[in-house]
């Protein structure tokens, strides 16, 4: 059975870090990209960085750019999403989910709050 | 990025009816392998979103027939044949052709 599961959110003040990790299982890692999206309280969902399978390939919404590092451990089946440099704005859910073109597989997501 | 706007925003139905949810691109959807990558999505509250359908037409496992998928290029629709309770929520369009993917804003159906 194919499954990602999201950890590492939590509260941080404006101008901080986090990482986020996504453990997956039932299914060959390398072979899939892996996307976060967030979404921000009562609103809609929003993508913010793509992997491709190898590693070697990354991609970021202007929202995050310069600030989210995204990276994979195919090793250890699981995703990260660095992130610095926190906004208000970056406060939402992320997802992490399973492809880039069309997601399949969605975690349950973890909450990220910036705040003060 | 490429603008999905899908509509309508709110969707107010009966038990038993039909359904229909419009999403538009600003941009043909057609990627250069010939898919389209138009993507239905359905999230219940509290839940994360759940792949209906994919590449405008296809069903994902367990998704019921009552749920189909059609269009092309800028336009697509989704179509519920009968709608039961299970299916509140909000339903998002999504286009995985231009990087960044990018949603609608997301269509909330209720039951009346």
């Amino acid at each position: 059975e194919v499954q990602v599961a999201e950890s590492g959110g939590g509260l941080v003040q404006p101008g901080g870090s986090l990482r986020l990790s996504c453990a997956a299982s039932g299914f060959t890692f390398s072979s899939f990209a892996m996307s976060w999206v967030r979404q921000a309280p009562g609103k809609g969902l929003e993508w913010v960085s793509t992997i491709s399978g190898s590693g070697g390939n990354t991609y970021f919404a202007d929202s995050v750019k310069g600030r989210f590092t995204i990276s994979r451990d195919n090793s250890k089946n699981t995703l990260y999403l660095q992130m610095n440099s926190l906004r208000a704005e970056d406060t939402a859910v992320y997802f992490c989910a399973r492809g880039i073109t069309t997601p399949d597989y969605w975690g349950q997501g973890t909450l990220v709050t910036v705040s003060s | 990025d490429v603008v999905v706007t899908q509509s309508p925003l709110s969707l107010p139905v009966t038990l038993g009816q039909p359904a229909s949810i419009s999403c538009r691109s600003s941009q043909s959807l057609v990627y250069g392998d010939g898919n389209t990558y138009l993507n239905w999505f359905h999230q219940r509250p509290g839940q994360s979103p759940r792949r209906l359908i994919y590449k405008v037409s296809n069903r994902d496992s367990g998704v019921p027939d009552r749920f189909s998928g059609s269009g092309s290029g800028t336009d697509f629709t989704l179509k519920i044949s009968r709608v039961e309770a299970e299916d509140v929520g909000v339903f998002y369009c999504m286009q995985g052709t231009h990087w960044p993917g990018t949603f609608g804003q997301g269509t909330k159906l209720e039951i009346k």
